[in-house]
């Protein structure tokens, strides 16, 4: 099992550009969380998918959009972006996405913005 | 709202010393507490959760509800520990399992 697994592992965009970055759960899981870390600090939660469907948000703009296949993959999605977008994306994935489920991080995609 | 403080940026200790992370939350209801390592190039990774009360590589935490603390522990530190630990919480009331983490706390263990 080769865990969660994400891409691109490292890119650069340019300001108002807009990036798609990806993840695919770790076999068996079905919830994916995408989390924003910026230098220096804690991941902040993004938002969480469900059965195809976003679940839960945290306060990020809706610049910020995701997506999650039928497959249980998903899709970050960031339009317009701003130099303070470049941060380490990171997808978590669990099972259920239930409180008390061991929640899995994949090693991030590095997004810098210039 | 929920909130995780970790108030050290970097700690640094001799080989053999006693090491002791610490973390205050803030949240209304029944949170469950976590400590996440990041070992150098390496991806994030759970160390222990509260509600299993188990040691994991000698770590300890024990939470506090009186002081809203989950300090993280070890009696002896080795250099291998050297790593980011991040403290986070989930709220029991919210539906899935978002993490709220904290800044991170850098340990350094010399020898």
């Amino acid at each position: 099992d080769a865990g969660v697994t994400q891409s691109p592992t490292h890119l650069i965009k340019t300001r108002g550009q807009q990036v798609t970055l990806r993840c695919s759960p770790k076999s068996g899981h079905d919830t994916v969380s995408w989390y924003q870390q910026a230098l220096g600090q804690g991941p902040q939660f993004i938002f969480q998918y469900y059965e195809e469907e976003e679940r839960q948000r945290g306060n990020f703009p809706d610049r910020f959009s995701g997506h999650q296949f039928p497959n249980y993959s998903s899709e970050l999605n960031v339009n317009a972006l701003l130099l303070g977008d470049s941060a380490l994306y990171l997808c978590a994935s669990s099972l259920g996405g239930l409180s008390g489920n061991t929640i899995y991080f994949g090693e991030g995609s590095w997004l810098t913005v210039v | 709202a929920q909130r995780v403080t970790q108030p050290e940026k970097l700690l640094s200790v001799f080989k053999g010393a006693p090491v002791e992370l610490k973390c205050n939350y803030s949240y209304s209801g029944s949170p469950e507490l976590f400590w996440y390592v990041q070992y150098s190039r390496q991806r994030l990774q759970l160390l222990l959760r509260h509600i299993s009360r188990e040691s994991i590589k000698g770590f300890t935490a024990d939470l506090n509800k009186g002081e809203t603390s989950f300090h993280l522990k070890k009696p002896f530190a080795q250099e291998e520990d050297s790593a980011m630990y991040y403290c986070a919480l989930s709220g029991t009331y919210t539906a899935g399992n978002m993490l709220t983490f904290g800044g991170g706390t850098r340990l350094m263990v010399k020898p």
